[in-house]
């Protein structure tokens, strides 16, 4: 069965500080997608990123960066020098197997990041 | 750019009472997508509709109905409104379509909904 789990519930750091939100993953198939999105405050949610299980190179994207390692299952997003408004909650996702002809996505829990001035 | 929209944003029902949720994208997906989002439970999908003409029942469809009113369009009903219904709700699309799967879905910016 497929599954992700986002173990930290809660995160709280303060401004500068840099952190990490764990996100661990199951699935039997060989070819997946994985996402990240931010839903802030005001509720909606925001796309982060998506990434294909055969490209394994970490990603960056200003203070953002991604560390998907396929041998744990792990697809780890990192905040260098967090800001307040990085305040939100972070999910991540994973992918259903490729027979619906659709996107179906199966999300974690998420964890809610608290950034103090 | 709109992206998905969904309305109303908030409402507030009494136990028994009916009530569709509006949805609608512009960007000419064909997957759309209902959404529930619960404390502590992630995003659980309600029901999809995978193309223009087709639906399906996710992981929490009871008490639920859709309707795929065409390309753009994705309502969802609730016939009876019940307090385990008290969630915030989102729409969301992907481009979908024939062999696809592991596109981006998008969201609309939420339906806060509580039912007394």
């Amino acid at each position: 069965a497929q599954k992700v789990t986002q173990a930290q519930t809660e995160i709280s750091v303060v401004e500068k500080e840099d952190v990490t939100l764990d996100c661990v993953y199951e699935t039997r198939d060989t070819t997946y997608y994985l996402f990240w999105y931010k839903q802030p405050p005001s509720g909606e949610l925001v796309f982060l990123i998506r990434r294909n299980s055969f490209d394994e190179q970490n990603e960056i994207s200003g203070r953002y960066s991604w560390n998907f390692q396929k041998s744990t299952s792990s697809f780890n997003f990192t905040i260098t020098a967090s800001q307040v408004v990085d305040s939100a909650v972070y999910f991540c996702a994973l992918s259903e197997p490729p027979s619906y002809n659709t996107d179906k996505l199966i999300f974690g829990t998420g964890t809610r990041l608290q950034v103090f001035p | 750019n709109a992206g998905v929209t969904q309305t109303p944003k908030f409402q507030v029902l009494k136990t028994g009472q009916s009530m569709t949720l509006q949805c609608a994208q512009d960007m000419n997906h064909n997957s759309m997508y209902w959404y529930r989002q619960d404390p502590g439970m992630g995003l659980r999908l309600i029901y999809y509709s995978a193309s223009e003409g087709t639906t399906d029942k996710g992981e929490v469809p009871n008490g639920y109905n859709v309707s795929r009113l065409n390309k753009r369009e994705f309502s969802l009903r609730l016939e009876s409104a019940a307090p385990s219904q008290t969630s915030v709700y989102f729409c969301a699309s992907s481009e979908g379509g024939l062999g696809s799967w592991g596109n981006t879905i998008y969201f609309g910016e939420g339906s806060w909904l509580t039912v007394v």
